[in-house]
């Protein structure tokens, strides 16, 4: 069966100082793969999303980048954090095409920049 | 860009009372998803509504999409606590993106 990976759980990090949160897919193979933000337990931002190795497309200018090394690893990083960098990061991952398909959700990492 | 608007943002119920949370697609819908998400933690798929006027069900909780209206409505029948939570939509194909979410209390 497929299962995702994400961590770590909680993160706290002082101002400037870098991140990198790692996501891995086990199961399945050229998923879609997506990275969220979520602050204050609303809504969820879409970050970045990768249909493929290397191919990362942004949604929201920012602090953060993507990178997809491998077909089911995806890394979220900044050089230098922000305080409002702080907020809750979830991965996600859905099967391409097929007109669409639900996704399957980490458990997410609560991130504190201070 | 398409955007979803969710309605009530908060919602706060008694036991044993029904509810229904609405979401709006300000484009076209080809389908919609529904997800709940426990404070803190990833999202659950609740259900997957794929054309108009398909309603689906899953325990207490019931789903309608509305095509034309580019709408969706999600009912909760006889609440409980465990149904507290986000509840979020989204549009079926192409990029996964959500609506802001609406937070439900459920009032023992």
């Amino acid at each position: 069966s497929q299962t995702i990976h994400q961590w770590p759980a909680t993160l706290v990090q002082p101002v400037g100082s870098p991140l990198s949160l790692e996501c891995t897919v086990e199961g399945t193979s050229n998923p879609n793969l997506y990275w969220y933000r979520q602050a204050a337990g609303r809504g969820l931002q879409l970050l970045f999303y990768s249909v493929g190795i290397g191919q990362i497309s942004s949604e929201v200018p920012q602090n953060l980048s993507a990178s997809r090394p491998q077909d089911r690893q995806f890394i979220l990083s900044s050089k230098k954090l922000l305080l409002s960098d702080s907020g809750f990061y979830l991965c996600a991952w859905s099967v391409p095409g097929r007109g669409g398909t639900e996704a399957f959700f980490g458990q997410g990492t609560r991130l504190t920049v201070v | 860009s398409q955007e979803l608007e969710q309605s009530p943002q908060s919602l706060i119920v008694q036991e044993g009372k029904n509810l229904t949370i609405n979401c709006t697609s300000s484009k076209t819908l080809y389908g919609l998803y529904w997800y709940k998400q426990k404070y803190g933690e990833g999202l659950i798929f609740l259900m997957m509504l794929q054309k108009g006027g398909e309603e689906k069900s899953h325990e207490k909780i019931t789903a309608k999409l509305d095509e034309k209206k580019q709408q969706s409505s999600l009912h909760i029948t006889a609440s409980q606590p465990s149904h507290a939570g986000i509840y979020l939509c989204g549009p079926r194909g192409g990029k996964l993106i959500f609506g802001q979410g609406t937070e439900l209390s459920v009032k023992p």
